[in-house]
């Protein structure tokens, strides 16, 4: 079992709808969660971090965490085509000073 | 957010030569780097954890001795790849660890190398 799971997509959304994107843990000790956007040919960005069970919400994006289920999410919503990208998700274990374990990200369309 | 560079953006490199990758964090200071390797539509990958003032620790089946890390200071490490070879074509990314609650990490633009 991989440490940090995702779909990899591609996932097609039309322009304007709310896109969902899941991601799951295996380890009950992480702490800190992390979305990344990355374009093609770019280096990722860091679009939202979450450390606390419950919603976190950033203009269009909305982090979602549940520890129970070990279990954390991304909406974007009103999509827009420059939201075509792939999103890694990221966890880290523990402490601030332990690294963080991606995963190997999920491939969002945004269709006009 | 904090911002991270590099440099260069680009190289291309003979087989056989040495290239020199810089991260710099520029307006915050970074203990901790972090160097990523990420062949085309496949996963990041880490390298390496760079701690200032320290040895880097390598993440296993990494080359230390190929692979050169320095983290000469607060806001610079150096990737240094030895010998390079075309299998060592990659794109390299630096990422940079803020010191806090939530260290989170933010990325280098990333450097793309070519080896020919």
């Amino acid at each position: 079992q991989k440490e940090v799971e995702q779909n990899s997509g591609p996932l097609s959304v039309p322009e304007g709808a709310i896109a969902s994107l899941n991601c799951t843990y295996s380890d009950r000790g992480s702490q800190s969660f992390f979305w990344y956007r990355q374009y093609s040919g770019k280096s990722p960005e860091l679009i939202m971090f979450i450390y606390s069970n419950g919603d976190k919400e950033d203009g269009r994006f909305t982090a979602q965490l549940n520890k129970a289920s070990q279990y954390v999410s991304l909406l974007i919503r009103d999509s827009q085509p420059s939201d075509s990208a792939t999103y890694l998700c990221a966890v880290r274990r523990y402490s601030s000073a332990s690294k963080i374990i991606f995963g190997s990200g999920t491939r969002l369309s945004i269709r006009p | 957010g904090a911002v991270v560079s590099q440099h260069p953006s680009r190289v291309i490199c003979k087989s056989g030569t040495s290239v020199k990758i810089e991260c710099r964090s520029l307006d915050f200071q970074a203990t901790t780097m972090f160097w990523y390797r990420q062949f085309p539509k496949q996963s990041l990958m880490l390298m390496a954890t760079s701690n200032e003032g320290s040895k880097a620790t390598y993440e296993q089946g990494v080359e230390k001795d190929k692979f050169l890390i320095n983290h000469a200071s607060l806001t610079l490490s150096t990737l240094t790849v030895t010998s390079a070879h075309p299998e060592d074509s990659s794109f390299y990314i630096c990422s940079a660890r803020l010191v806090g609650v939530e260290a989170e990490q933010y990325f280098g633009p990333g450097t793309r190398l070519t080896v020919t």
